[in-house]
């Protein structure tokens, strides 16, 4: 149980152009969902924490304007990463918690989506 | 600001080896600790969960301590086999916050 999948697991796309990236839960309804992003050999850093029906919640230094997030239901939350430049190509990493607040700690991940930006 | 540190950030032995990695965190007020592994190109699998009043987990061949005191956490593979190989990343759920932070991973091989 608790598995999570991601769809695209890869995309490369033109520079200037919009990208969605999706979230499932596939067996448990998703409260809370998280978005990271991966630099190659880097760690995971958070980009947002979303609740269902909620806005989601940017961390400092990540604009909420080029990396759209919606989470309107308890099994999908998409990433569009807007007007696409080469320094977004990364390894995008959704997760999924069924509690909301510090029950939060049980986080799901998915496989990850590779984002090449040419 | 919470900052966690994992040393080293490479590690190459043999196999039937065994081995300990280390995670540091700055700010004791952790929820818990995680460890994950993660292979090339793929998401996180949670290894173990250790929550802020424990000391330890155990899971098979693998074993996780925690001394919030000292801002430290270890995870000790036994007996460390070729299908150990892969990226071990520990991290820290912050206190008050959902926020996972982590660390930058150790990669590990296991040479046959």
């Amino acid at each position: 149980g608790a598995v999570v999948s991601q769809h695209p697991s890869w995309v490369i796309c033109k520079s200037g152009t919009s990208v969605k990236i999706e979230c499932r839960s596939l067996d448990f309804q998703a409260t809370t969902m998280f978005w990271y992003r991966q630099f190659p050999k880097q760690s995971l850093m958070l980009m947002a924490t979303s609740n269902e029906g909620s806005k989601a919640t940017y961390e400092q230094g990540v604009e909420k304007d080029k990396f759209l997030i919606n989470h309107a239901s308890l099994t999908l939350s998409t990433l569009t990463v807007t007007s696409a430049h080469p320094e977004d190509s990364s390894f995008y990493i959704c997760s999924a918690s069924p509690f909301r607040g510090e029950g939060a700690d049980t986080q799901y991940f998915g496989p990850g989506t590779r984002l090449t930006v040419l | 600001k919470q900052e966690v540190t994992q040393i080293p950030a490479a590690l190459s032995v043999p196999e039937g080896e065994n081995l300990v990695l280390n995670c540091s965190f700055t700010d004791s007020a952790i929820y818990n600790l995680q460890w994950f592994r993660q292979d090339p190109g793929k998401g996180l699998t949670s290894l173990l969960l250790i929550q802020s009043s424990q000391r330890e987990q155990t899971s098979g061949r693998l074993n996780a301590s925690l001394d919030k005191s000292s801002g430290r956490s270890t995870l000790y593979i036994a007996a460390s086999q070729p299908g150990d190989s892969a990226t071990y990343l520990c991290a820290a759920l912050i206190q008050g916050a959902q926020k996972l932070v982590f660390g930058q991973g150790t990669r590990l091989t296991i040479n046959p």
